[in-house]
């Protein structure tokens, strides 16, 4: 397809486990961004992708959350050692370029950590 | 952290009636100002992207005016129909471009009754 592409939709796991997220971006975007919403809240930032190389990480709640892309194209987002606070949809967004490209969102991963 | 407010958090509005909300920014450092509709079970679809200050975009009955200086945009929609229900989300970015991702509002939730 041409959209934005994100696995799994859905994802049930045990507190202390790790998970990894994966978002597949439109073909030639260079620019990709994770949100995250937790319930209740808004959009909430986590990481910005230009290329394979991401500028700022600050976002990242804890150091347990990690983020890599490779080739320019996928992206995972990986959570280690989940805790229940990090049950949340993860959002995946490409664009053209930063800031005056429009975001394109994938389908999001519901994360549920029990 | 960016400051980035949205008002009303909701609204209930007729049908065929029309209505506005707004987006506030901090002033200094603007480098673009993002609009994007999200319907429920669906992801977030962009409207506007919006740079210059005294922009002015439409689509359709909806349109957004931009005003940097003072930190603030409008959404407008004229005419509303039930199928404008969603949550309308502004987001802004400061002119360090993607570094620092872009800063979603909490949203306006809006509710058109036929």
């Amino acid at each position: 397809g041409a959209g934005v592409s994100q696995s799994p939709s859905n994802k049930v796991t045990e507190k202390g486990k790790d998970v990894e997220l994966r978002c597949d971006p439109i073909s030639g975007h260079t620019a990709l961004y994770w949100y995250r919403q937790s319930l209740g809240q808004g959009l909430e930032f986590l990481i910005y992708f230009q290329g394979n190389s991401a500028p700022d990480k600050s976002g990242l709640p804890s150091d347990r959350f990690s983020a890599e892309r490779t080739g320019g194209s996928v992206s995972t987002l990986t959570i280690q050692r989940t805790q229940q606070e990090d049950s949340a949809v993860y959002l995946c967004a490409s664009s053209s370029g930063p800031g005056t490209g429009a975001l394109h969102f994938g389908n999001g991963t519901r994360l549920t950590v029990t | 952290i960016l400051n980035v407010e949205q008002s009303p958090q909701s609204l209930h509005v007729q049908e065929g009636d029309s209505t506005n909300f707004t987006c506030s920014f901090p002033s200094s450092n603007f480098y673009a100002l993002h609009w994007y509709r999200w319907e429920t079970a669906k992801s977030p679809e962009a409207l506007f992207v919006m740079t210059l200050n005294g922009d002015e975009k439409k689509k359709g009955q909806i349109s957004a005016t931009l005003n940097t200086k003072e930190g603030y945009s409008y959404l407008y929609i004229k005419g509303s129909q039930p199928e404008d229900s969603a949550t309308y989300l502004c987001a802004f970015m400061g002119s360090g471009g993607g570094a620092d991702g872009l800063t979603f509002g909490k949203g306006t939730h809006l509710i058109i009754q036929p």
